[in-house]
């Protein structure tokens, strides 16, 4: 069965520290998304990567950054949490076609609290 | 960014009773699919739908996409308790040719079907 794997379930940070989110996927999916979910936001995407090494900006990337050096793994980054970054963290793998319209496999999810 | 309308945002129905959550855009989409996510976890797709006018059947879930690709409904019969959680309509946009967008998702259904 498909799984996608976030490091941690809950996560308390403070203001001005740097914190990584992991997320690994064993499915040999080509592309991999980050989400943050708030009440009455619904999911915003924050960054997306469809190969190794390559990232796309979403709809909010300010504030983050991410990594993925290799396929299975993809890290995102808050430079500088802040409390406005409190939040749900989801992260998402799919599998590369060329229609495009291949389901989003998620990961239950990362409750991150800066305080 | 396209926006998908949702609603209602909030039900709450008695098990048995039928039910239609709607999703609507200004935008054209390539496809559309359905999440349920249910408390502590990611969501967990339940239908894409491709071609206007397009109807999907899930046991006592039925999906349709409207003809000009702009909307979506979600009808459930005789709703059950298992049925209740967060749904979640996302359009694809595909102009990106490689399958790598992020969904856009709306803000999602509350769902609650009471014993």
């Amino acid at each position: 069965d498909v799984k996608v794997t976030q490091s941690s379930r809950y996560l308390v940070k403070r203001t001005g520290e740097k914190v990584f989110l992991e997320c690994v996927q064993d499915m040999d999916h080509e592309n991999m998304f980050w989400y943050r979910q708030d009440p009455g936001l619904g999911l915003r995407l924050i960054y997306f990567s469809y190969d190794v090494k390559m990232k796309e900006k979403g709809d909010i990337p300010e504030g983050y950054s991410v990594s993925r050096e290799k396929k299975e793994r993809f890290s995102l980054i808050l430079e500088s949490a802040s409390t406005n970054q409190t939040s749900m963290y989801l992260c998402a793998s799919s599998l590369w076609h060329g229609s495009g319209y291949q389901p989003q496999h998620f990961g239950d999810g990362t409750r991150l609290s800066i305080l | 960014t396209q926006l998908l309308e949702q609603s209602p945002q909030f039900l709450s129905i008695q098990e048995g009773e039928n039910l239609t959550v709607y999703c609507n855009s200004s935008s054209v989409f390539s496809s559309l699919q359905w999440y349920r996510q249910e408390p502590g976890e990611g969501p967990v797709l339940l239908v894409t739908v491709v071609t206007g006018g397009e109807v999907k059947k899930l046991k006592r879930l039925t999906f349709q996409f409207g003809d000009a690709r702009k909307d979506s409904s979600l009808h459930i019969t005789a709703a059950q308790p298992g049925d209740t959680g967060l749904y979640l309509c996302a359009g694809f946009r595909g102009d990106s040719g490689g399958g790598a967008d992020g969904l856009t998702f709306g803000k999602g259904t509350h769902l609650i079907i009471q014993p």
